[in-house]
């Protein structure tokens, strides 16, 4: 698959599970984000790697751990997570340097906390 | 940060009628305004952006209208088509950030 590439599409937990979500770009581009997509409510941006560097929405709890091994890699880390986090986790990346802005979106990961 | 409002949050329309969407935004530094379609089950795709110098854009059925003064912009879709039906989200980016500012999302259903 080209593009943004997700795993697992769905995942169900418990509350004391660790699990990671994983996101990977065939796009060569420099940037990637995390967004939690739930119902009735924006995409909510939870994480961005830009050029080394790692910007965070202070909202997010520290039960959300990022991974940025590369620039093609993206992870995010789950664990004590609530039944209010299940949603959409969405990965996208964008080449910000292009004077584009466009972000490309992977097809998400639908996650379900028990 | 930005704060960008869409409405309406639901909209139904004929086949082959127009539909229109707005948005507002809070941050008069915003200079970069695209919007998104999510067809159900599948990721969101940019179909049209407009940058703060111009005023209106258009590509074949769909085009998009800044007034910066009074900080909106709108998604125009004309000659609605069964394929139209989707979640269409607004956002707003600043012109010293790389991050987007996404409204709430409106569930546009086109009626056969």
């Amino acid at each position: 698959e080209t593009g943004v590439t997700q795993t697992p599409r769905h995942l169900v937990m418990g509350m004391t599970n660790k699990k990671s979500l994983k996101c990977e770009q065939h796009l060569g581009h420099n940037a990637m984000y995390w967004y939690k997509q739930s119902a009735k409510k924006p995409l909510e941006l939870m994480f961005v790697y830009s050029l080394e560097e790692r910007v965070e929405n202070n909202s997010v709890p520290s039960r959300f751990s990022p991974e940025c091994p590369n620039s093609s890699h993206l992870f995010l880390h789950l664990h004590t997570l609530q039944p209010e986090d299940s949603a959409l986790y969405l990965c996208a990346s964008a080449w910000l340097t292009s004077g584009s802005y466009e972000q490309f979106f992977g097809p998400g990961t639908r996650l379900t906390v028990l | 940060g930005e704060n960008v409002e869409q409405h309406p949050s639901t909209l139904s329309v004929q086949e082959g009628d127009s539909a229109v969407i707005k948005c507002t935004y809070s941050d008069s530094a915003s200079n970069y305004f695209p919007w998104y379609k999510q067809e159900l089950g599948k990721r969101p795709q940019l179909i049209i952006d407009i940058r703060s110098n111009v005023g209106e854009k258009k590509d074949q059925r769909i085009a998009v209208t800044l007034n910066k003064t009074a900080k909106h912009f709108s998604l125009h879709i004309t000659e609605t088509q069964p394929e139209d039906s989707a979640v269409y989200f607004c956002a707003a980016k600043r012109s010293n950030d790389y991050k987007l500012s996404f409204g709430a999302g409106t569930t546009v259903t086109v009626r056969a």
